[in-house]
């Protein structure tokens, strides 16, 4: 079975903080996302990589960068966390190809 | 812009009846669909795929019928078992073009009433 999984299931930052969200699949993946999911908006691409130290801009990018420096870890950061940041945010792997899997999700409030 | 509609936010099915979920697109590059089932609290889980070059992919209790004239797919469940209520989104992507990008539709919360 894959297994996508996230550092945390709920998050509480403040505005202006530094924040890290890691993701981890054991399928060695190529590809790798970072999605946030909002009410009535569906899931929205963030950012996206095809291999190691390759991202991509999704459809919302702003506010966020990533890191992948191995292939089976893929970062999302917060540079400054922002109230319109609080979301669902939802990381998923895939073969080139193939159907994504994707974690739990991480519910990040910021105050 | 939305270019993966799903204009139906919520549907209600009896226990045993046919759910049909419906989802629109505007993307003619688009040439591979899915939908994806979400519980509460937990990640997308994929449930069936389509290519372009199908018209119909059937898995068990599931099947997508895919009209690209009309730019529409759907999800057909039958019968509806109480454990399909959750947040089903169609996704698309153009994969012969080599994105893997996939676009997600809103979502719509079906509801399973025993």
């Amino acid at each position: 079975d894959v297994k996508v999984t996230q550092s945390s299931r709920y998050l509480v930052k403040r505005t202006g903080e530094k924040v890290f969200l890691e993701c981890v699949q054991d399928m060695d993946h190529e590809n790798m996302f970072w999605y946030r999911q909002d009410p009535g908006l569906g899931l929205r691409l963030i950012y996206f990589s095809y291999d190691v130290k390759m991202k991509e801009k999704g459809d919302i990018p702003e506010g966020y960068s990533v890191s992948r420096e191995k292939k089976e870890r893929f970062s999302l950061i917060l540079e400054s966390a922002s109230t319109n940041q609080t979301s669902m945010y939802l990381c998923a792997s895939s073969l080139k190809g193939y159907e994504q899997f994707f974690g739990p999700g991480t519910r990040l409030t910021v105050l | 812009d939305q270019q993966v509609k799903q204009n139906s936010p919520s549907l209600s099915v009896q226990e045993g009846r046919i759910s049909i979920l419906n989802c629109d697109y505007t993307n003619s590059m688009f040439d591979y669909f899915l939908w994806y089932k979400k519980y509460p609290a937990e990640g997308p889980t994929f449930l069936i795929s389509i290519s372009s070059i199908k018209d119909k992919n059937e898995d068990g209790r599931f099947t997508v019928f895919l009209n690209k004239s009309a730019k529409h797919l759907s999800l057909h469940i039958v019968p509806s078992q109480p454990g399909d209520s959750a947040v089903y989104f169609c996704a698309a992507s153009a994969r012969s073009f080599g994105n893997e990008k996939l676009t997600f539709g809103t979502g719509t919360r079906l509801t399973i009433i025993p």
